[in-house]
């Protein structure tokens, strides 16, 4: 059973169009971050969301923790090629496991 | 300068054989970790080690050895490399703290023929 359910797992999409990516558990968190990995590359961190109810914005994509801080959503307005990537949650379990979600691959076509 | 760097980059290998990745940090975290990410993408934890101490080992087959000589590396050796090997193996550091941030390296792709 996976801690961090993502959903979609794919999604496909034309440039111009916003979308949303979710991250679920049954489990409280104290924090959560999303990162972003491209082909080839790590993952790179793109925010961290400690609040519940917390709201965080990075250009045109609004990271969102829920209430109970349980879930959290990855909004994207306006989508462009190059945001095109593998998008993935994580949480700290325990004391230094950094576990991750199985990840949202997200394709923006021109 | 690389924040976590890993070599090689690709490594192609035969059954059977052993081989080793390294990996280093240059950004004084104390703690490092690897991870496999399979043909899903799905990134899975094997081994964390803080301050050179072993903290985590995710039931991971014993034909897998980490080895940090320092806390700026962490190096994974493996034995008796099998099919099922192959992969994406990634690096990556932290400081532990309420919001531990992780910084990957790049990367090594195994693959075993």
């Amino acid at each position: 059973t996976q801690l961090l359910e993502q959903s979609p797992q794919f999604l496909s999409i034309q440039e111009g169009e916003n979308l949303t990516v979710y991250c679920n558990s049954s489990s409280v968190f104290s924090s959560l971050q999303w990162y972003r990995q491209e082909p080839g590359e790590g993952p790179v961190l793109l925010v961290t969301v400690v609040t519940g109810g917390e709201v965080k914005k990075l250009k045109r994509l609004t990271f969102q923790f829920g209430d109970a801080r349980k879930d959290s959503s990855l909004h994207i307005t306006a989508a462009q090629p190059g945001d095109t990537g593998l998008y993935l949650c994580a949480t700290i379990q325990g004391a230094q496991k950094l576990v991750f979600g199985q990840g949202t691959r997200l394709t923006i076509n021109p | 300068d690389t924040a976590v760097s890993q070599t090689p980059k690709y490594l192609v290998t035969q059954m059977g054989n052993d081989k080793s990745i390294k990996c280093e940090q240059n950004l004084g975290h104390d703690t490092m970790y690897w991870y496999k990410q399979d043909s899903k993408k799905f990134l899975k934890i094997m081994f964390s080690y803080n301050n050179k101490e072993l903290i985590i080992n995710e039931t991971v087959p014993n034909r897998f050895s980490p080895k940090s000589p320092d806390k700026a590396h962490l190096n994974l050796h493996i034995n008796s490399l099998e099919l099922g090997d192959s992969a994406v193996y990634f690096c990556a550091s932290s400081q532990v703290g309420r919001n531990t941030e992780a910084f990957f390296g790049q990367g090594t792709r195994l693959t075993v023929v």
